[in-house]
């Protein structure tokens, strides 16, 4: 299973909007509603920010947002702050019953 | 409290083998799959595999880059499951963490801190 494609970086200024694109195949991100994504700043643990392709857990703030279209998922940041520099890692489950993760994307608050 | 704390990591040499371990509390372990998740220094997350519950077997399903060199168990009376690495070699240097999900609830909501593996002569 090869990891999913996600640009290296992205970058925005206070209050715009970035969108972090997650592209996988049919047999993963295509295949399921089950894309989540990771927030990970550096130096600390994973955190989960979006599940099943558009749910937000408690406590994300709802400038975090996902959607799908075929086998393209995709995470927007609204409104951007300093503490969204961070990276970013979507995640499909797999036709394998696997998981796969994205190569990961550095977003930069100018 | 929901707990999640790998142990075991360390300086190994090439070749040999070391077992990981997490311990969880604040939960019922017994009802979710665990897995494990890897990251190379200054690189991105990696899925190793997960260990299904024993409702459904407990079976196993690892990611084909480590597959045959290791392998997931669990011990759900001390809230225990394990990553069994065999035949390390120097890639496998990384920091790994455990996290869990439960079936058909497709995401990892907690995670451990992480435990640094160096594979090195």
């Amino acid at each position: 299973q090869s990891a999913l494609t996600q640009p290296r970086s992205v970058s925005g200024s206070p209050g715009q909007s970035v969108t972090i694109s997650c592209t996988g195949t049919s047999s993963d991100v295509g295949g399921y509603n089950y894309v989540s994504w990771y927030q990970q700043h550096p130096g600390k643990v994973p955190k989960l920010i979006i599940f099943d392709v558009t749910k937000r857990p408690s406590g994300v703030p709802d400038r975090f947002s996902g959607s799908k279209s075929d086998n393209t998922a995709s995470l927007t940041i609204s409104g951007l702050q300093a503490e969204d520099e961070a990276d970013y890692y979507c995640c499909s489950f797999a036709v394998t019953s696997t998981f796969v993760f994205g190569t990961g994307t550095e977003v930069t608050v100018l | 409290e929901v707990q999640v704390v790998e142990s075991g990591g360390g300086l190994v040499q090439p070749g040999r083998s070391l077992r990981l371990s997490c311990s969880t509390s604040g939960f019922t372990i017994g009802d979710y799959l665990i897995n494990w998740v890897r990251q190379a220094p200054g690189k991105g997350l990696e899925w190793l595999g997960f260990i299904r519950t024993k409702t459904y077997g407990g079976t196993t399903e690892c990611a084909a880059s480590v597959k045959g060199r290791f392998s997931i168990s669990r011990d759900d009376s001390k809230g225990i499951a394990y990553l069994q690495m065999n035949n390390l070699k120097t890639e496998d240097t990384a920091v790994y963490y455990c996290t869990r999900h439960r079936h058909a609830y497709n995401w990892f909501d907690y995670w451990g801190p992480g435990t640094l593996v160096t594979v090195s002569s």
